[in-house]
């Protein structure tokens, strides 16, 4: 398997819900990372985790909150969004980011594309 | 930290005709240079990448420069297809092990 798995693939939700985005890759990489892109611009780090511990927060407002269960899954909780959150949001991991590996690279995930109304 | 930055941002080519797409980067210990293409509602997809150790490689029509020393790496397609336009990020790992992405281009090949 050498794909990272996102769902949902579209997520509609209103500025009072609270949703999860899942992430979940079965190639044994070790580094998860969370990004936010919007339309024809670069994606943004969000978040980091390596073995499973959180090591970078790029100072993501409180509303966003990442989760590590174990090596495969991570998770984004969503809570008390505002429309200009709306964006795609991408999962993508790597073997490790701490040590020179072979393969260097991202995998992405196919996104979830939220919407907030 | 690192700061990539890419030009052009909008790239409009005939097709069979060559596209160039070029960033630089501030931090000399980078050590890696991935290039993504992102079509219209699609994740981004490697296409191509190169180490800090190699100054060229090449894969069917598309090809990365690096040169090191002046801390820039290019992008260059062949005999354009219309089936490559799309948004193209490069990318740097720094120092520190992160990735940080140029401001992408917009490439459009005319039929």
């Amino acid at each position: 398997d050498t794909e990272v798995t996102q769902t949902p693939k579209h997520l509609v939700m209103g500025m009072t819900n609270k949703k999860s985005l899942k992430c979940e890759q079965h190639m044994g990489h070790r580094a998860m990372y969370w990004y936010k892109q919007k339309a024809k611009k670069p994606p943004e780090l969000m978040f980091v985790y390596s073995y499973e511990k959180l090591s970078i927060n790029e100072s993501v407002p409180s509303r966003f909150s990442p989760e590590c269960p174990n090596s495969s899954l991570l998770n984004l909780h969503l809570h008390a969004l505002q429309p200009e959150d709306s964006a795609l949001y991408l999962c993508a991991s790597s073997q490790d980011m701490r040590t020179a590996t072979t393969n260097y690279g991202y995998t992405f995930g196919s996104g979830t594309r939220l919407t907030v109304v | 930290g690192e700061n990539v930055e890419q030009h052009p941002s909008t790239l409009s080519v005939q097709e069979g005709d060559s596209a160039v797409i070029k960033c630089t980067y501030s931090d000399s210990a980078s050590n890696y240079f991935p290039w993504y293409k992102q079509e219209l509602g699609k994740r981004p997809q490697l296409i191509i990448d190169i180490r800090s150790n190699v100054g060229e490689k090449k894969d069917q029509r598309i090809a990365v420069t690096l040169n090191k020393t002046a801390k820039h790496f290019s992008l260059h397609i062949t005999e354009t297809q219309p089936e490559d336009s799309a948004v193209y990020f490069c990318a740097a790992r720094s120092g520190g092990n992160q990735f940080y992405f140029g401001t992408g281009t917009s490439l459009t090949v005319i039929p």
